[in-house]
């Protein structure tokens, strides 16, 4: 089953924050996050793994709730560059297969 | 990280027709992932591709519609096969590294079939 992501969209202005969400209906081990520009491969931004080990992006954080099975992804102070279609990708525990969630449209405004 | 590039970067076919897409990686890699994204929607797995083993296709893919060749650890083909306006998409490879299996994509091929 395909995680949910919420919300679908949002506009921010620079320098705002932004919280994105990615649920799943099964037991996690591991949560990527990726961004997507318009007509490009998407971009690995942070990994999220069962115990708490994370590696990512230096402006860009997440968390990870096991028992919730849930990831958020928090963005900090907004740049222009940070536009684009965020993905959160889930796998359980023994699985090296990604499912994608539904994706989440940024856009940041100057 | 490595660096994957595909060809071709776009086509546009005839219906009924079958394309071959290929992804190159500069380092050898275990698994080799192919993607499909329709236009505006997440991406959905094809098939994993191991190198000297057959492809696993997910559920909904065929081996008959999307063969797959992987005849060593930097390389792979997806075939798209007897093409349909439907397959008009994004098709992206990718490859994992590191201890959490991050991916890494390809540029992708943008498909039209008319």
């Amino acid at each position: 089953q395909q995680p949910v992501q919420s919300p679908q969209a949002v506009i921010l202005r620079e320098g705002e924050d932004a919280v994105i969400n990615c649920s799943s209906s099964k037991a996690l081990y591991s949560v990527h996050w990726y961004r997507q520009k318009h007509g490009e491969a998407p971009v690995f931004l942070m990994i999220l793994l069962k115990g708490g080990e994370q590696k990512g992006h230096e402006k860009i954080s997440a968390s990870f709730n096991e028992k919730k099975q849930q990831s958020s992804l928090y963005l900090t102070a907004s740049q222009l560059s940070y536009s684009g279609t965020y993905f959160c990708g889930t796998a359980g525990s023994g699985t090296y297969k990604y499912i994608f969630g539904t994706g989440t449209r940024l856009k940041v405004l100057a | 990280s490595a660096v994957i590039s595909q060809k071709p970067s776009r086509d546009i076919c005839q219906r009924g027709t079958s394309l071959t897409i290929q992804c190159q990686v500069d380092s050898q890699v275990t698994m080799m992932f192919w993607y499909r994204q329709q236009p505006g929607q997440s991406l959905t797995l094809i098939a994993t591709a191991n190198q000297g083993s057959e492809a696993t296709y997910e559920s909904g893919f065929v081996i008959d519609k999307f063969p797959i060749s992987r005849p060593n650890l930097t390389f792979s083909t997806l075939t798209v096969s007897n093409m349909s306006p439907e397959d008009s998409s994004i098709y992206l490879c990718s490859v994992e590294e590191g201890r959490g299996y991050e991916q890494f994509f390809g540029p992708g091929t943008r498909l039209t079939v008319l």
